[in-house]
């Protein structure tokens, strides 16, 4: 087991352009959560799967973003026409509900940087 | 509205020099109070997860406490490695349903040789 991956690790981009990210969670954990993170701000809660299943979505998650969860596995945010507002820390988590003593216990990876120009 | 604070937002510690990081929160009904330790430029790495008022947990140099109202994060005779900033978070109902962690603002803990 090696934890979450997060691919790249860092972006730059030019406002306009689209980006995509991608996340691979900790195997057989079946639960996925995309976050934010800005310079001395806590995490902020953008979406999260269940198996291929997208359950909730922040009201952060504007029309620019759209995440997806093919076959339940890993995952990709794609964040369309870049502002440089997007540019902050993407945190992907995963869970497990099959883990009763942590089901909701959520195992970051390193995140994906984002700088828009 | 659920909402978890923390303070001091920033403390500065000399090697050795014991202390207490703070995180108070407001949420119907608690389902657990998370505690993370995050590095700089790197995701947040899980400490502990507390469930029930009076519940305690160590790990090394670091204690973490419940009660109704908030938890404690003690740093005992704490190192320069333990530098980083330390994260509380309680899951949040979204849209009625159970998926997202309500993240406070963290705590800037620095150690001095």
């Amino acid at each position: 087991d090696t934890g979450v991956s997060q691919d790249p690790r860092h972006k730059i981009t030019k406002r306009g352009q689209n980006v995509t990210f991608r996340c691979d969670p900790i195997s057989e954990h079946n639960r996925l959560y995309w976050y934010r993170q800005t310079l001395g701000q806590g995490p902020e809660f953008l979406t999260y799967f269940q198996n291929e299943a997208q359950l909730e979505k922040s009201r952060l998650l504007s029309d620019r973003f759209s995440a997806e969860r093919p076959k339940g596995s890993f995952s990709t945010l794609e964040i369309q026409r870049t502002e440089q507002g997007d540019s902050a820390m993407y945190l992907c988590a995963s869970s497990s509900l099959f883990d009763r003593d942590s089901q909701e216990t959520q195992y970051f990876g390193p995140g994906t940087r984002l700088l828009v120009l | 509205e659920d909402q978890v604070t923390q303070s001091p937002e920033a403390l500065r510690l000399q090697e050795g020099e014991s202390s207490s990081l703070n995180c108070s929160y407001t949420v119907s009904g608690l389902r657990g109070l998370f505690w993370y330790r995050q590095d700089p430029g790197k995701g947040p790495e899980f400490l502990f997860t507390l469930y029930s008022a009076g519940e305690e947990k160590e790990k090394e140099r670091l204690k973490a406490t419940l009660t109704k109202k908030e938890s404690f994060l003690h740093i005992t005779a704490p190192k320069p490695e333990d530098s980083a900033t330390y994260l509380c978070a309680v899951p949040g109902y979204y849209g009625g349903s159970q998926g997202n962690l309500i993240f406070g603002k963290g705590t800037k803990l620095s150690v001095k040789p």
